[in-house]
């Protein structure tokens, strides 16, 4: 399998404009998480979704972020307008659901966001 | 409130030299506890899963051990590829789904 599959690797943009983030999930993985990574807050999960449904967006900054997962293999994070307090890395991670115990998430390469 | 501490946030080790890192965690009903390395530039890498207090596992030169309260992660003799930021993350039962990430410790190995 490919592992996690995320693009753009790296955007620059400019204050105000829409980014669009991309994640492909490992084949066959129920859950799908999107992260956002700074030094200064560590990891940060999001949003997750279970089996394309969105269960938890408490992690959602405001409003201009959204996420969404049409289909098992594809989901999206943007944000409109950006702002450069969003620059981060964005990470996407799935799993599997095994009920009593947590599973392993797997982690994408990220995306590297600069807003300007 | 689930809380993840990792310490210390910074090691410096000679090659060769062993020492541990230290993942304390405060979850109402542990569902798994997670080591992860990641490298700059990269998405964190899974090492180890751990499920229940006295179990260990291995892989290289690495060694993670579980009690009720806390994780190590031994390093024995570390080279210098060994360089990276080691994550520890808790499941718990509030919610199996989420997992809850420590801000991580980073090590370098010096030749």
């Amino acid at each position: 399998d490919a592992g996690v599959i995320q693009s753009p690797r790296h955007e620059v943009t400019e204050m105000g404009q829409e980014v669009t983030l991309r994640c492909k999930p490992i084949s066959g993985h129920d859950y799908l998480f999107w992260y956002r990574q700074t030094m200064m807050r560590g990891l940060e999960l999001l949003i997750y979704f279970n089996n394309n449904v969105p269960i938890d967006d408490s992690g959602m900054p405001e409003d201009r972020f959204s996420a969404k997962m049409p289909n098992a293999s594809f989901s999206t994070l943007k944000i409109q307008p950006s702002e450069p307090r969003d620059s981060a890395v964005y990470f996407c991670a799935s799993s599997l659901v095994l009920g009593q115990v947590t599973d392993t998430q797997y982690f994408g390469p990220g995306t590297r966001l600069t807003v300007l | 409130e689930d809380q993840v501490t990792q310490s210390p946030e910074a090691l410096r080790l000679q090659e060769g030299e062993s020492s541990s890192l230290n993942c304390s965690y405060t979850v109402s009903g542990l569902r798994g506890l997670f080591w992860y390395r990641q490298d700059p530039g990269k998405g964190p890498e899974f090492l180890f899963t751990l499920y229940s207090a006295g179990e260990e596992k291995e892989k290289e030169r690495l060694k993670a051990t579980l009690t009720k309260k806390e994780s190590f992660l031994h390093i024995t003799a570390p080279k210098p590829e060994d360089s990276a930021t080691y994550l520890c993350a808790v499941g718990g039962s509030y919610n199996t789904d989420k997992l809850i990430f420590g801000t991580g410790t980073r090590l370098q190995v010096f030749p």
